[in-house]
């Protein structure tokens, strides 16, 4: 079973700030994904990466490989970031099943 | 753009009695997912389905759970004797094809189900 930790679990950023959140996994994966979920509920797809890194408007994702360890950036964030941010991981084992973070609760202020 | 739309949206039950929960996929996508999220928790990994039969199962999937895909575009989850440990939000996702490792998965807008 892949143990996949966020950090941190909740971040507080001004308007315009770049902020980073973090995850790890503690065993080889295919592919990652970072999600999105609003207030109420629902979950948006942001990026899937199974190596190196990609780019969305002011979203950034990177993934190390080799250090199990992938992160999202936001540039000039804006109040309607706020959101939760989830890591999920597909790892080499077990085929489609996938592996969730806890989360990263964002509030960004105006 | 399409989207995977779910129904209902939320969904009261007593316990013991037989839930069933519906998602209508992307319509090209072939490869489906069901997961849960109980309140304050991670999502947890329900069942994966493909050319009408499970992929790949979680502990979590047991006797109490069934999926299928009835008419060709419904795919449903099935909770056949409620328990208060069922109350959570499910959310159906739907991934185009299973030949490319990054393809993203697509969610729909999740079901919450309170089992009383």
């Amino acid at each position: 079973k892949n143990e996949v930790e966020q950090s941190p679990q909740n971040l507080t950023a001004q308007e315009g700030e770049f902020i980073t959140i973090n995850c790890s996994y503690s065993v080889g994966i295919s592919a990652l994904h970072w999600l999105q979920q609003h207030p109420g509920g629902g979950i948006v797809s942001l990026f899937m990466l199974s190596s190196g890194k990609k780019k969305h408007g002011r979203l950034i994702a990177t993934i190390n490989i080799q250090e199990k360890h992938s992160s999202l950036h936001i540039t000039a964030s804006h109040p309607r970031d706020s959101a939760v941010y989830i890591c999920a991981v597909k790892d080499d084992n077990t085929g489609n099943q996938f592996y969730f973070g806890t989360g990263t609760s964002l509030t960004v202020i105006p | 753009e399409p989207e995977v739309t779910q129904t209902p949206s939320h969904q009261v039950t007593q316990m013991g009695q037989e839930v069933i929960l519906r998602c209508v996929p992307i319509s090209n996508h072939l490869y489906f997912y069901w997961y849960r999220q109980i309140l304050g928790q991670k999502v947890e990994f329900l069942v994966s389905f493909y050319n009408n039969e499970i992929s790949e199962k979680s502990e979590i999937f047991d006797d109490q759970f069934s999926v299928e895909r009835p008419d060709g575009s419904n795919f449903t989850l099935k909770i056949r004797s409620t328990k208060l440990e069922d109350s959570a939000m499910y959310f159906c996702a739907t991934v185009r094809d299973r030949g490319r490792i990054d393809n993203e998965q697509f969610f729909g807008p999740g079901t919450r189900l309170t089992v009383l």
